[in-house]
């Protein structure tokens, strides 16, 4: 089974500054997605950025770009300008290719930006 | 706004009760997930339909069920409740049959209180 994990359950980033969340995952699985989503105040679920396994160039979406390091099973997500609309929750999430659709989430991250 | 509409937005009911969550997906997608986020286990994947039909299971219950109608609307049905089941249920939808692209689109949640 795959699992998905977040060690850092809180972080706080000053405005303007960059911020790295981590995420370690764990399959035995050559082909995959992988997810950061953000889920601000409002409670829904915003999907931020998304990196295909068999991809060796990082995905970047504006200030949002990923560290993709397939070897080591880790995907970490930078934040770079943090603005204070960034304050949410972000979750790492894994999907195995043809893998019925199951998305697996990681514990989450809660990230506030301060002035 | 993601297109999807859940209702109701809260809901307070007391144990052993049942109650059905609803859950109106994008204009023209044909996939429905639900997820249930609790605050001890992050997000879970309960259930999937794609038009109509059952397509992915997940860690449901035996006390849940879910159905997806011909006008692709799906309710989520919890029974027996159980103070363990306080959770925010998310629905999700996609237009594809298979998810590997991970987009999904959320709803806002419905949050459940069973006193």
């Amino acid at each position: 089974a795959q699992t998905v994990t977040q060690s850092q359950p809180e972080m706080s980033v000053q405005e303007a500054e960059t911020v790295t969340l981590s995420c370690t995952y764990d399959t035995s699985e050559s082909n995959y997605y992988l997810f950061w989503y953000k889920q601000p105040p409002s409670r829904q679920m915003i999907l931020v950025i998304r990196q295909e396994a068999y991809k060796q160039q990082n995905a970047t979406e504006n200030r949002f770009s990923v560290n993709f390091q397939k070897a080591a099973k880790s995907f970490s997500l930078k934040i770079s300008d943090s603005q204070l609309g960034d304050t949410a929750m972000y979750f790492c999430a894994f999907i195995q290719t043809g893998g019925g659709n199951k998305l697996t989430f990681g514990t989450g991250t809660q990230l506030k930006v301060e002035l | 706004d993601s297109g999807v509409t859940q209702t109701p937005k809260h809901l307070i009911t007391a144990t052993g009760q049942r109650v059905t969550l609803r859950c109106s997906p994008r204009s023209g997608d044909l996939s429905v997930y639900w997820y249930q986020q609790s605050l001890d286990q992050g997000l879970q994947f309960l259930i999937q339909y794609y038009n109509g039909e059952e397509r992915a299971k997940g860690n449901i219950l035996e006390r849940f069920s879910a159905q997806q109608f011909p006008d692709l609307h799906s309710e989520l049905n919890l029974s027996s409740l159980e103070l363990g089941d306080s959770a925010l249920y998310f629905c999700a939808s996609s237009a594809f049959r298979d998810t590997n692209t991970g987009e999904l689109f959320f709803g806002e949640g419905s949050r459940l209180t069973v006193l």
